[in-house]
Protein backbone atom coordinates (compact mmCIF):
# COMPACT_ATOMS: atom_id res chain seq x y z
CA UNK A 1 0.00 0.00 0.00
CA UNK A 2 1.85 3.36 -1.19
CA UNK A 3 1.52 6.44 0.20
CA UNK A 4 2.93 9.68 0.23
CA UNK A 5 2.48 12.91 2.41
CA UNK A 6 4.32 16.22 1.74
CA UNK A 7 5.46 19.00 4.73
CA UNK A 8 7.00 21.94 4.85
CA UNK A 9 6.35 25.45 5.36
CA UNK A 10 2.76 26.98 4.71
CA UNK A 11 3.80 30.47 4.19
CA UNK A 12 7.31 32.34 2.57
CA UNK A 13 9.00 35.27 1.63
CA UNK A 14 9.56 36.63 -1.62
CA UNK A 15 13.29 35.28 -2.48
CA UNK A 16 13.17 33.20 0.04
CA UNK A 17 13.95 29.35 -0.91
CA UNK A 18 11.35 26.78 -0.05
CA UNK A 19 12.17 23.36 1.12
CA UNK A 20 9.24 20.60 0.86
CA UNK A 21 9.79 17.06 1.75
CA UNK A 22 7.76 14.45 0.57
CA UNK A 23 7.76 11.04 3.03
CA UNK A 24 6.71 8.11 1.63
CA UNK A 25 6.20 4.27 2.69
CA UNK A 26 5.01 1.12 0.65
CA UNK A 27 7.86 1.27 -1.61
CA UNK A 28 11.43 1.95 -1.80
CA UNK A 29 13.81 4.37 -3.83
CA UNK A 30 16.47 1.54 -3.90
CA UNK A 31 14.12 -0.25 -5.69
CA UNK A 32 14.96 -0.22 -9.43
CA UNK A 33 12.76 1.66 -11.05
CA UNK A 34 10.93 3.50 -8.63
CA UNK A 35 11.01 7.60 -8.75
CA UNK A 36 9.29 10.21 -6.89
CA UNK A 37 8.31 13.03 -8.73
CA UNK A 38 6.42 17.03 -7.57
CA UNK A 39 4.02 18.31 -9.28
CA UNK A 40 2.74 21.96 -8.50
CA UNK A 41 -1.02 23.81 -9.22
CA UNK A 42 -1.53 27.40 -8.17
CA UNK A 43 -5.08 28.28 -7.02
CA UNK A 44 -7.52 27.64 -9.87
CA UNK A 45 -5.30 26.50 -12.20
CA UNK A 46 -3.73 23.39 -13.97
CA UNK A 47 -1.39 20.51 -12.90
CA UNK A 48 2.37 21.33 -13.56
CA UNK A 49 4.77 18.81 -13.20
CA UNK A 50 8.60 20.37 -11.77
CA UNK A 51 10.59 17.45 -11.15
CA UNK A 52 11.50 13.46 -10.78
CA UNK A 53 14.36 11.64 -9.07
CA UNK A 54 14.58 7.86 -9.91
CA UNK A 55 16.21 4.93 -7.56
CA UNK A 56 19.56 5.51 -9.92
CA UNK A 57 19.79 8.95 -8.36
CA UNK A 58 18.92 10.39 -12.19
CA UNK A 59 16.75 13.42 -12.02
CA UNK A 60 14.60 15.44 -14.19
CA UNK A 61 13.77 19.10 -14.40
CA UNK A 62 11.18 21.11 -15.70
CA UNK A 63 13.15 23.03 -18.47
CA UNK A 64 11.37 26.22 -17.44
CA UNK A 65 11.85 25.89 -13.82
CA UNK A 66 15.33 23.89 -13.62
CA UNK A 67 17.64 26.84 -12.66
CA UNK A 68 15.90 27.34 -9.40
CA UNK A 69 15.04 23.11 -8.62
CA UNK A 70 17.21 20.74 -6.26
CA UNK A 71 15.81 17.59 -6.22
CA UNK A 72 17.27 15.20 -3.87
CA UNK A 73 16.46 11.57 -2.26
CA UNK A 74 16.90 10.03 0.97
CA UNK A 75 16.64 6.60 1.13
CA UNK A 76 17.76 6.09 4.65
CA UNK A 77 14.45 7.92 5.58
CA UNK A 78 12.29 7.30 2.32
CA UNK A 79 11.91 10.84 1.57
CA UNK A 80 12.69 13.38 -1.63
CA UNK A 81 12.96 16.96 -0.64
CA UNK A 82 12.65 19.27 -3.13
CA UNK A 83 14.17 22.77 -2.76
CA UNK A 84 13.19 25.80 -4.93
CA UNK A 85 15.07 29.30 -4.95
CA UNK A 86 13.90 32.86 -5.20
CA UNK A 87 10.18 32.04 -4.46
CA UNK A 88 8.08 34.55 -6.18
CA UNK A 89 3.95 35.45 -5.50
CA UNK A 90 3.37 33.37 -8.76
CA UNK A 91 4.98 30.79 -7.17
CA UNK A 92 2.04 30.05 -4.99
CA UNK A 93 0.66 27.06 -5.03
CA UNK A 94 -0.50 23.19 -3.75
CA UNK A 95 2.95 21.11 -4.63
CA UNK A 96 1.81 17.45 -4.56
CA UNK A 97 4.61 14.91 -4.67
CA UNK A 98 3.81 11.47 -6.48
CA UNK A 99 5.43 8.01 -7.12
CA UNK A 100 6.31 6.77 -10.43
CA UNK A 101 8.09 4.20 -11.96
CA UNK A 102 10.98 4.80 -14.81
CA UNK A 103 9.05 2.12 -17.72
CA UNK A 104 5.42 3.24 -16.72
CA UNK A 105 5.49 7.15 -17.63
CA UNK A 106 2.75 8.30 -15.40
CA UNK A 107 2.17 8.44 -12.19
CA UNK A 108 0.03 6.66 -9.95
CA UNK A 109 -0.22 7.56 -6.65
CA UNK A 110 -0.50 10.85 -5.39
CA UNK A 111 0.36 12.36 -1.65
CA UNK A 112 -2.54 14.72 -0.28
CA UNK A 113 -0.66 18.09 -1.25
CA UNK A 114 0.90 20.56 0.64
CA UNK A 115 -0.28 24.39 -0.06
CA UNK A 116 2.65 27.35 -0.11
CA UNK A 117 1.56 30.49 -0.15
CA UNK A 118 4.22 33.72 -1.18
CA UNK A 119 4.09 36.68 0.19
CA UNK A 120 5.77 39.54 2.14
CA UNK B 1 7.35 22.55 -23.38
CA UNK B 2 3.94 23.90 -23.45
CA UNK B 3 0.81 22.41 -21.95
CA UNK B 4 -0.85 20.36 -23.48
CA UNK B 5 -5.01 21.74 -25.03
CA UNK B 6 -7.76 20.97 -23.39
CA UNK B 7 -10.88 22.46 -23.85
CA UNK B 8 -12.38 24.23 -20.79
CA UNK B 9 -15.53 22.71 -19.65
CA UNK B 10 -17.71 20.04 -20.81
CA UNK B 11 -20.91 19.07 -19.48
CA UNK B 12 -23.79 15.84 -20.60
CA UNK B 13 -26.55 15.01 -18.35
CA UNK B 14 -26.41 11.57 -16.31
CA UNK B 15 -26.07 8.66 -18.45
CA UNK B 16 -24.81 10.31 -21.88
CA UNK B 17 -21.41 10.05 -23.08
CA UNK B 18 -19.11 13.02 -23.70
CA UNK B 19 -15.69 13.07 -24.22
CA UNK B 20 -12.31 15.45 -23.59
CA UNK B 21 -9.84 16.11 -25.91
CA UNK B 22 -6.34 16.70 -25.50
CA UNK B 23 -3.89 18.42 -27.82
CA UNK B 24 0.07 17.78 -28.31
CA UNK B 25 2.59 17.74 -30.91
CA UNK B 26 4.57 15.05 -32.58
CA UNK B 27 6.76 15.25 -29.89
CA UNK B 28 4.71 14.06 -27.38
CA UNK B 29 1.14 13.23 -27.39
CA UNK B 30 1.78 11.99 -31.12
CA UNK B 31 4.93 10.62 -30.91
CA UNK B 32 4.40 8.24 -27.84
CA UNK B 33 1.63 5.87 -26.68
CA UNK B 34 2.37 7.81 -22.63
CA UNK B 35 -0.62 9.74 -22.53
CA UNK B 36 -2.32 9.48 -18.98
CA UNK B 37 -5.25 11.20 -17.61
CA UNK B 38 -6.01 12.29 -13.92
CA UNK B 39 -9.64 12.99 -12.41
CA UNK B 40 -9.99 15.47 -9.44
CA UNK B 41 -11.93 16.67 -7.85
CA UNK B 42 -12.59 19.87 -5.67
CA UNK B 43 -9.78 20.29 -2.94
CA UNK B 44 -8.24 16.60 -3.73
CA UNK B 45 -5.11 15.26 -5.10
CA UNK B 46 -5.23 13.77 -8.62
CA UNK B 47 -6.39 10.13 -9.15
CA UNK B 48 -4.93 8.27 -12.09
CA UNK B 49 -8.00 7.06 -14.54
CA UNK B 50 -5.96 6.23 -18.02
CA UNK B 51 -2.48 5.14 -18.72
CA UNK B 52 -0.74 4.36 -21.37
CA UNK B 53 -3.43 6.01 -23.69
CA UNK B 54 -6.10 3.35 -23.51
CA UNK B 55 -5.53 1.39 -20.36
CA UNK B 56 -7.39 1.79 -16.69
CA UNK B 57 -5.38 0.57 -13.27
CA UNK B 58 -7.21 -1.29 -11.23
CA UNK B 59 -10.59 -0.47 -9.36
CA UNK B 60 -11.10 2.67 -12.36
CA UNK B 61 -14.85 2.49 -13.48
CA UNK B 62 -14.98 0.53 -17.67
CA UNK B 63 -17.08 4.08 -18.40
CA UNK B 64 -13.70 5.51 -18.49
CA UNK B 65 -11.88 4.31 -22.10
CA UNK B 66 -9.11 6.70 -23.67
CA UNK B 67 -7.72 6.53 -27.08
CA UNK B 68 -5.44 9.08 -29.57
CA UNK B 69 -5.23 9.85 -33.25
CA UNK B 70 -2.55 11.77 -34.42
CA UNK B 71 -1.70 14.65 -31.96
CA UNK B 72 -4.58 14.37 -30.14
CA UNK B 73 -5.46 11.87 -26.78
CA UNK B 74 -9.17 11.46 -25.88
CA UNK B 75 -10.69 10.71 -22.80
CA UNK B 76 -14.20 9.38 -23.02
CA UNK B 77 -16.78 8.85 -19.88
CA UNK B 78 -19.55 6.99 -20.90
CA UNK B 79 -22.81 6.55 -18.13
CA UNK B 80 -22.05 9.64 -17.37
CA UNK B 81 -22.67 9.72 -13.11
CA UNK B 82 -23.08 12.63 -10.24
CA UNK B 83 -19.51 11.57 -8.65
CA UNK B 84 -18.15 12.02 -12.49
CA UNK B 85 -18.14 15.92 -11.84
CA UNK B 86 -14.67 16.80 -11.36
CA UNK B 87 -11.36 18.15 -13.13
CA UNK B 88 -9.65 16.21 -15.31
CA UNK B 89 -6.31 16.47 -16.86
CA UNK B 90 -4.24 14.60 -19.76
CA UNK B 91 -0.66 14.21 -19.49
CA UNK B 92 1.99 13.26 -21.93
CA UNK B 93 5.98 11.60 -21.48
CA UNK B 94 8.24 12.17 -23.94
CA UNK B 95 11.26 10.03 -23.96
CA UNK B 96 12.97 11.82 -25.97
CA UNK B 97 12.92 15.21 -23.89
CA UNK B 98 12.74 12.71 -20.80
CA UNK B 99 9.78 15.52 -19.66
CA UNK B 100 6.44 15.13 -18.14
CA UNK B 101 3.48 17.75 -19.52
CA UNK B 102 0.14 18.31 -18.05
CA UNK B 103 -2.85 19.32 -20.07
CA UNK B 104 -4.58 22.69 -19.25
CA UNK B 105 -7.80 20.77 -18.05
CA UNK B 106 -11.15 20.63 -18.50
CA UNK B 107 -14.13 21.29 -15.92
CA UNK B 108 -16.84 18.35 -16.43
CA UNK B 109 -20.22 18.92 -15.17
CA UNK B 110 -23.25 16.80 -15.09
CA UNK B 111 -26.28 18.66 -15.84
Amino acid sequence: HITLKESGPTLVKPTQTLTLTCTFSGFSLIASGAGVGWIRQPPGKALEWLALVYWDDNKRYSPSLKSRLTITKDTSKNQVVLTMTNMDPVDTATYYCAHNYDIFNYFDFWGQGTRVTVSS
Amino acid sequence: QSALTQPASVSGSPGQSITISCTGTSSDVGGYTYVSWYQQHPGKAPKLMIYDVNNRPSGVSNRFSGSKSGNTASLTISGLQAEDEADYYCSSYSPSSTQYVFGTGTKVTVL
